[in-house]
């Protein structure tokens, strides 16, 4: 069975400071898609990024960027210049072959003013 | 901007109550998705639907059925709601089956207390 590992339960990061958040996963599939959504206080759940497991450069999306290590089967999340905003659960999902999302435990992410 | 909206954020049913929660998406997506939320456990699907009266169950269904009599309209029924069944529900909806990098769309979620 295909599974998301989040180990982190809950980080804390400075404002302005870079915090990196965790995910492996395990699959024997060759072609896949890994997402870190965000879920902030409001819940409401948003895409942050994505990374398609045959590119081998790290998506970027503005403030945040991806670590793709697919040998290690590790996709961890940099946020860098930490905002109050950023403060949510972050979750790491992996679609498989059957089109369906596959769920991390989520992280919880505080921002220290 | 994509919109899925659930009928209600949060909800008291008494146990053995037979408990209805509506999501509705505006972006003609073909696939709908209800979700359980429990602290520590991540999303758990519970039923999803590809197509109007298409549904196929996910990882947790027992307890629970639905209805996708409309495209736009998702609904979720706990049968004869209990206790353990206390958590927070998310619909999501995702345009294109048989698409990997397709992002998923959620409404706010609706926190369901049973007592």
């Amino acid at each position: 069975a295909q599974t998301v590992t989040q180990s982190q339960p809950e980080m804390s990061v400075q404002e302005a400071e870079t915090v990196t958040l965790s995910c492996t996963y395990d699959t024997s599939e060759s072609d896949y898609y890994l997402f870190w959504y965000k879920q902030p206080p409001s819940r409401q759940m948003i895409l942050v990024i994505r990374q398609e497991a045959y590119k081998q450069q790290n998506a970027t999306e503005n403030r945040f960027s991806v670590n793709f290590q697919k040998a290690a089967k590790s996709f961890s999340l940099k946020i860098s210049d930490s905002q109050l905003g950023d403060a949510a659960m972050y979750f790491c999902a992996f679609v498989d072959s059957n089109y369906q999302l596959i769920w991390g435990a989520g992280t919880k992410l505080i921002i220290k003013p | 901007d994509v919109k899925v909206t659930q009928s209600s954020r949060y909800l008291v049913k008494r146990t053995g109550e037979k408990v209805f929660l509506e999501c509705v998406q505006d972006m003609d997506h073909e696939n709908m998705f209800w979700y359980r939320q429990d602290p520590g456990l991540g999303l758990r699907l519970i039923y999803f639907s590809y197509d109007v009266k298409m549904k196929e169950k996910g990882d947790i269904p027992e307890g629970y059925s639905v209805s996708r009599e409309k495209k736009e309209r998702f609904s979720l029924i706990l049968e004869s709601a209990s206790t353990n069944q206390t958590s927070m529900y998310l619909c999501a909806s995702r345009s294109r089956r048989n698409s990997m990098n397709t992002e998923a769309f959620f409404g706010q979620g609706t926190r369901l207390t049973v007592v």
